[in-house]
């Protein structure tokens, strides 16, 4: 089956701390995963996708696919980085399957 | 990237009544666009798959003639929800693929539905 999961609803860090965000994934092909961001009041926008392996506002994800994981990492976070994170799959054609999302809250 | 307009923003109906979302694409020719749906502190649903000039391609579960797709133009798509109830109180979401290559969707700022 295909499948995003996103474990943690929310995630609470003090500005400067490291963050992580997990994303775990189902897929029986070659993946192309993506990280989605919505801060508040805004619509849905791309931050990163695993094929450009780029960094983005600092944010970076690696694809495991022994662990079929693509955490989203950042090693100091900021107040402005507070939004939802999605993770998603590109399953089939252009077709993406999101996972439940994760609420970034970063504190001063 | 592309940038996507929907409109209306947020539409109060009552029950029994058909409710029109448009999604446009404004600088740019889409072929095809995607309506997705998201409940409440939930992720987000693909629904349908809008092809301009043919039929709409919708996801298993989902009620073509409940949700009437119409992709009329390359900058247009429409969701009618048909005879809306309670339950079809929702936020929907429609987004535009500008670059197939790099698969990148770009998003409309979605509509929020409320049924009385």
């Amino acid at each position: 089956a295909q499948r995003v999961t996103q474990p943690e609803k929310l995630l609470s860090v003090f500005k400067g701390a490291p963050v992580e965000l997990k994303c775990n994934y189902s897929y029986s092909g070659s993946p192309e995963l993506f990280w989605y961001v919505q801060y508040s009041r805004q619509r849905l926008q791309l931050l990163l996708r695993h094929i450009s392996r780029e960094s983005i506002k600092g944010f970076t994800a690696d694809l495991n696919k022994g662990e079929t994981s693509f955490h989203l990492k950042k090693p100091f976070a900021q107040e402005e980085d507070s939004a939802m994170y999605y993770c998603a799959l590109k399953a089939s054609s252009y077709k993406l399957i999101f996972g439940s999302g994760t609420r970034l809250l970063v504190r001063p | 990237g592309a940038v996507v307009s929907q409109h209306p923003s947020w539409v109060i109906c009552k029950s029994g009544t058909s409710v029109k979302i448009e999604c446009r694409s404004l600088d740019f020719q889409a072929t095809t666009m995607f309506w997705y749906r998201q409940f409440p502190k939930q992720s987000l649903m693909l629904m349908a798959t809008s092809n301009e000039g043919s039929k709409a391609t919708y996801e298993q579960g989902v009620e073509k003639d409940k949700f009437l797709i119409n992709h009329a133009s390359l900058t247009l798509s429409t969701l009618t929800v048909t005879s809306a109830h309670p339950e079809d109180s929702s936020f929907y979401i429609c987004s535009v693929l500008k670059d197939t290559g790099a698969n990148v969707l770009t998003f409309g700022a979605g509509s929020r539905l409320t049924v009385l």
